[in-house]
């Protein structure tokens, strides 16, 4: 969704880097989440935000939301071959709390 | 607990025909969700029951319809197949309505030949 903009679109990187993937709403957030895909497979929950400048952190992934900016950023500390597949960022907009869903982070860790 | 079980996990069907899509979440969850993934449109909402009644719809034609029994577990038909159909459906499970943690299926995938 163009209302949803995720940054980049792939990302190589070598095991044990860190990372960061960023996610650019055009519309105001009521909420964010950040999940996991394996190709062709179920979506793995990672985060849910809520409030503006909340910080979450799960083993050695953290995703924060600044709302102002209407972004998020999700990023992976010393990475591994584990943290591969693809990450979405799915957004509640408007009052209604509808989904909408950025395009996905494709995200390959070298050895 | 089980997790969100959806069926049947692959379907083939050629345009025109119609096609049912089961999901049963997981025990206590009322809220079901639908979606559908393609590679050129990425993940799209297509619509979200509560107890038994649709909440928000996404935009989609009227082709696709959905429904939520009083058990929790819901379907969701797609009626005069098109190619761009094919996709894989996923449905998630919701404790609450709105926004709250989605646990997801592992899809059906269906093909439009």
């Amino acid at each position: 969704s163009q209302e949803l903009e995720q940054s980049p679109q792939s990302l190589i990187v070598q095991e044990g880097k860190n990372l960061t993937i960023n996610c650019t709403s055009s519309k105001t957030l009521y909420g964010l989440y950040w999940y996991k895909q394996k190709y062709g497979e179920g979506l793995i929950f990672l985060m849910m935000l809520q409030k503006g400048g909340e910080e979450k952190s799960h083993e050695k992934i953290t995703a924060k939301l600044d709302e102002k900016k209407q972004q998020s950023s999700l990023h992976i500390t010393a990475s591994q071959p584990s943290h591969a597949g693809i990450y979405l960022c799915g957004a509640a907009i408007g009052g209604n709390y509808q989904l909408i869903w950025g395009a996905g982070t494709k995200l390959i860790i070298k050895p | 607990k089980a997790g969100v079980t959806q069926t049947p996990r692959y379907l083939i069907k050629t345009r025109g025909q119609q096609v049912t899509l089961s999901c049963s979440p997981i025990s206590g969850h009322r809220s079901v969700s639908w979606y559908q993934q393609t590679p050129g449109q990425g993940l799209q909402f297509l619509f979200e029951y509560f107890s038994e009644t649709q909440r928000n719809k996404g935009n989609f034609p009227g082709r696709f319809s959905g429904r939520q029994f009083s058990n929790s577990r819901s379907e969701m038909n797609v009626s005069t197949l098109e190619l761009g159909d094919s996709a894989l459906y996923l449905c998630a499970s919701s404790l609450v309505a709105g926004f709250g943690e989605l646990f997801f299926g592992e899809g059906s995938r269906l093909t439009v030949l």
